[in-house]
């Protein structure tokens, strides 16, 4: 079944230091989304990069896809105290607006 | 800038009760769905909605499960008779390409 996976599942980093967090999947896909979602809470649309691309910027967000690796990264750079969340990939691969696959998600902690 | 909503934000019921969560979808968005996410565990999908019928669902959404657009604005998922396992948070979402997602309702089954 297609699945997104992300690793690594835990990451720590400092205030000001770079998060990069990878996704890979298993079949091919027409998007894939990344969402955030801080504990217990909703979950936020960061962005959104279709399978004809290969990277996409979002202010301090740059998202890259490689299908013929079917992986996708999501790096933030400058991470601050309030992007500690957990970064989930989502992959639709209906073409139709079905649905989205979750992958398993990465729990990053900023320390200030 | 217009959002997914959903009520309650939280509902405790007893095993064998019904219960019924509500959203309201972005006013222009013509897909919803419903997801769901254990505690500690990935976000799973459970049902698409399109044009007033159900357009895929998972195997989760069984004979239990139940959706229901009541009329312009509303959209609703019905479980007719929770179980321990229900307990869980769900998730209502609309859009197409991107979906969009409500900050859940958090079910807890007793």
């Amino acid at each position: 079944s297609q699945q997104g996976e992300e690793d690594p599942q835990a990451l720590s980093i400092q205030e000001g230091e770079n998060a990069t967090m990878n996704c890979s999947y298993k079949t091919s896909i027409n998007n894939l989304q990344w969402y955030r979602q801080n504990s217990g809470r909703g979950l936020v649309h960061l962005i959104l990069i279709r399978s004809n691309e290969r990277e996409k910027h979002s202010g301090r967000l740059r998202v890259t896809l490689d299908t013929s690796k079917k992986s996708s990264s999501l790096l933030i750079t400058a991470s601050r105290a309030a992007d500690t969340a957990s970064y989930f990939c989502a992959t639709d691969a209906s073409g139709g607006y079905q649905k989205v696959t979750f992958g398993t998600g990465t729990k990053l902690q900023v320390i200030p | 800038e217009p959002e997914v909503t959903q009520t309650p934000s939280h509902q405790v019921t007893q095993m064998g009760q019904e219960v019924i969560l509500r959203c309201v979808p972005i006013s222009n968005h013509l897909y919803f769905y419903w997801y769901r996410q254990i505690l500690g565990q990935k976000v799973e999908f459970l049902v698409s909605f399109y044009n007033n019928e159900i357009s895929e669902k998972s195997e989760i959404f069984d004979d239990q499960f139940s959706v229901e657009r009541p009329d312009g604005s509303n959209f609703t998922l019905k479980i007719r008779s929770t179980k321990l396992e229900d307990s869980a948070m769900y998730f209502c979402a609309s859009g197409q390409e991107t979906q969009y997602f409500g900050p859940g309702t958090r079910l807890l089954v007793l």
